[in-house]
């Protein structure tokens, strides 16, 4: 049972490059997300998908777009890198019945530098 | 909206000795809580949730936390510290009609002294 799965596990990129940062779950959940974690800062929700097509945007959006065709896939992109990018990225899937299972499972996240 | 606030970014505690890290919250709705603890250059892991059972929930590694809604307060403790138990923890708040949105605290980051 794999759970959340993301790749890659580093990069570095240069100012203006653009990337994907991908993301899948083999555990059928509706639910996906992508934070960023930046030292004091806790983790910060980008964007979320509560069901293949729908997405929306979270606390800090800007610079990113993400896309879910399937259930089990959530990338995130990158459009245009910048410096203020740098960051670790984790991104999530939980159960969507809203119950007691509302917890999310992490991947074990993408550490971007931004040069 | 939902918001986690917690006290104190760093806490040094002897091992043995008692574990407390703070967590206040603010919800409109009843809360769903969280604790998570992340290990050096790991993922998250679930320490322990409070979804309006009992107020006294039990988690792994002998961490407990108790949900006091007029205090707006989800406090962690482990009666007694191992020198595994150093990481940073993070408190989170959810909620049923917004079961898609986490929303995490800024994390306390937990050390032990020999």
């Amino acid at each position: 049972n794999a759970g959340v799965t993301q790749t890659p596990k580093f990069q570095v990129l240069k100012t203006g490059q653009s990337m994907t940062l991908q993301c899948a779950q083999d555990m059928n959940h509706e639910y996906m997300s992508w934070y960023r974690q930046d030292p004091g800062m806790g983790l910060r929700l980008i964007h979320y998908s509560v069901g293949a097509g729908i997405t929306d945007q979270g606390e800090v959006p800007n610079g990113y777009n993400v896309s879910r065709s399937t259930t089990e896939d959530f990338p995130l992109r990158l459009l245009s890198a910048a410096p203020s990018q740098t960051s670790v990225y984790f991104c999530a899937s939980s159960y969507g019945t809203g119950g007691g299972n509302t917890e999310a499972f992490f991947g074990q996240g993408t550490r971007l530098t931004v040069v | 909206a939902q918001s986690v606030t917690q006290l104190g970014s760093h806490v040094s505690v002897s091992e043995g000795a008692l574990v407390l890290l703070r967590c206040n919250y603010s919800s409109s709705v009843p809360p769903y809580l969280f604790w998570y603890v992340q290990y050096p250059n790991q993922g998250l892991q679930l320490l322990l949730k409070y979804t309006s059972a009992a107020t006294l929930v039990k988690g792994i590694n002998g961490f407990e936390a108790e949900f006091k809604k007029s205090e707006t307060s989800f406090h962690l403790t482990k009666p007694s510290a191992h020198m595994s138990d150093a990481a940073e923890y993070f408190c989170a708040v959810t909620s049923y009609s917004s079961a898609s949105k986490i929303i995490f605290g800024s994390g306390t980051r937990l050390s032990i002294r020999p």
